[in-house]
């Protein structure tokens, strides 16, 4: 399948912790990426290959996978995380990027 | 510090092409270690990938719209290039630059700020 679906929208208590997710097919060979965009501004990744944060990425970002599932979590959300957050991963069929619908992520 | 930018009009007529070019500064296009890609996002909508290009010019493209993308690369200047041709209202969104690390999983590490695209008669 070449569809990776995460759920539309979670929230989360200020400084609690959050996990968001994606599943799909591709998902069992492929580790996915996350990806965290704020209105106006371009997507900034935050994870990859599963659990890997670029430089500059604080370290309450963490990722992980299991089966069809990859989950985003942040322990101990901050109000700067309140954004879109989306997953990709490469197609299990081939040489494609996919992307998931995206998560909208509100700290309360 | 790699840097990409988007350039193009910002506004196509129905029908017609598409063009939009991204500039590479700060380090090469030329990199064995990375793939160059075009990503877009309606107004209010989710991204969606359009496709992929390697400096040797081997490209990858979103089978949704691979009948009407063409992505180029062009190493003397530093650039690579999407023309979506035949567009149409639903095409409308802001079009990002991105570079993917030649790697098994794609992803995209560094993006340019995206240009809009509005396609109106």
């Amino acid at each position: 399948s070449s569809e990776v679906t995460q759920d539309p929208a979670v929230s989360v208590a200020l400084g609690q912790t959050v996990r968001i997710t994606c599943q799909g097919d591709s998902l069992r060979t492929y580790y996915a990426s996350w990806y965290q965009q704020k209105p106006g501004q371009a997507p900034v990744l935050v994870i990859y290959a599963k659990n890997n944060r670029p430089s500059g990425i604080p370290d309450r970002f963490s990722g992980s996978s299991s089966g069809n599932t990859a989950s985003l979590t942040i322990t101990g959300a901050q109000a700067e995380d309140e954004a879109d957050y989306y997953c990709n991963s490469r197609d299990s069929n081939g040489n494609l990027v996919i992307f998931g619908g995206g998560t909208k992520l509100t700290v309360l | 510090q790699l840097q990409l930018q988007e350039s193009g009009p910002g506004l196509v007529k129905p029908s017609e092409t598409l063009s939009l070019t991204c500039t590479v500064s700060g380090g090469s296009i030329s990199s064995d270690n990375f793939h160059w890609g075009w990503v877009r996002q309606p107004p209010g909508k989710g991204l969606e990938w359009i496709g992929n290009i390697y400096y040797s010019g081997s490209t990858y493209y979103n089978p949704s719209l691979k009948s009407r993308v063409t992505i180029s690369i062009d190493t003397s200047k530093n650039h690579f290039s999407l023309k979506l041709s035949s567009v149409t209202a639903a095409d409308t969104a802001v079009y990002y630059c991105a570079r993917a690390p030649f790697v098994l999983y794609w992803y995209f590490d560094l993006w340019g700020r995206g240009t809009l695209v509005t396609v109106s008669s």
